[in-house]
């Protein structure tokens, strides 16, 4: 398994741009989320899904957009780029069910983005 | 909502000492509670994680923690702390969000361990 795999590593954006940061898992997980790190802040969720075709704001949404049309596949898309968007990002998978409820969630290697 | 506070923002110690960081949380019923690891550049590992029953748990790399309920933490230790364990650690807390109708995850702000050789 190549687990939670995110493209591109490094990107640098201009002001007003647009890009989607791709995010795909092969764990047959039902739960993924897309985070944001800052230095010093921990990690801060911006959205989260928990199937296809279901998705929810999570604590920091603005400015971002998500879709998942299918399990392994979780884009975020920023349409206009701002500044206050340069930020490391992070996509995650989990497995939750009836009998398991809470379990870890396991992480992509980010996606380090620069918006001048 | 749960939160959870990680008191230290940065811990330095010698290679061969033992190592404790600190993990409060705040959440009204029996949390599900998580250590992470960040190696520089990288993204989260998961150390280990308490669910429920013995509250001293292992996990990899030679790290264990401990639920202490009355406490409302669970600190993360180590006997002997190697250079390769200098990363950022995040403590996080799972629980259900009746806001959010979901499960969440709320990490801490993290704490960076730099070891001395």
């Amino acid at each position: 398994n190549a687990g939670v795999t995110q493209t591109p590593k490094f990107r640098i954006l201009k002001i007003g741009q647009s890009m989607t940061l791709q995010c795909t898992q092969d764990m047959n997980h039902n739960y993924m989320y897309w985070y944001r790190q800052d230095p010093g802040m921990g990690l801060k969720l911006i959205y989260y899904s928990v199937g296809a075709g279901i998705t929810d704001k999570g604590e920091v949404p603005n400015g971002y957009n998500v879709s998942r049309s299918t399990t392994e596949d979780f884009p975020l898309r920023l349409e206009l780029a701002a500044p206050s968007q340069t930020s490391v990002y992070f996509c995650a998978s989990s497995y939750s069910s009836f009998g398991a409820p809470y379990n870890e969630q396991f992480f992509g290697p980010g996606t380090r983005l620069t918006v001048l | 909502a749960q939160s959870v506070t990680q008191p230290d923002i940065h811990i330095t110690v010698s290679e061969g000492a033992s190592l404790e960081l600190r993990c409060n949380y705040s959440y009204g019923a029996t949390p599900y509670l998580f250590w992470y690891v960040q190696s520089p550049g990288q993204g989260l590992q998961l150390l280990l994680k308490y669910f429920s029953g013995d509250t001293l748990v292992q996990g990899i790399k030679g790290f264990e923690a401990e639920f202490k309920r009355s406490q409302s933490s669970f600190n993360l230790r180590k006997p002997s702390v190697h250079w390769s364990d200098a990363a950022e650690y995040f403590c996080a807390v799972g629980a259900w969000d009746s806001g959010a109708g979901s499960y969440q995850l709320t990490f801490g702000k993290g704490t960076k361990l730099s070891v001395i050789p």
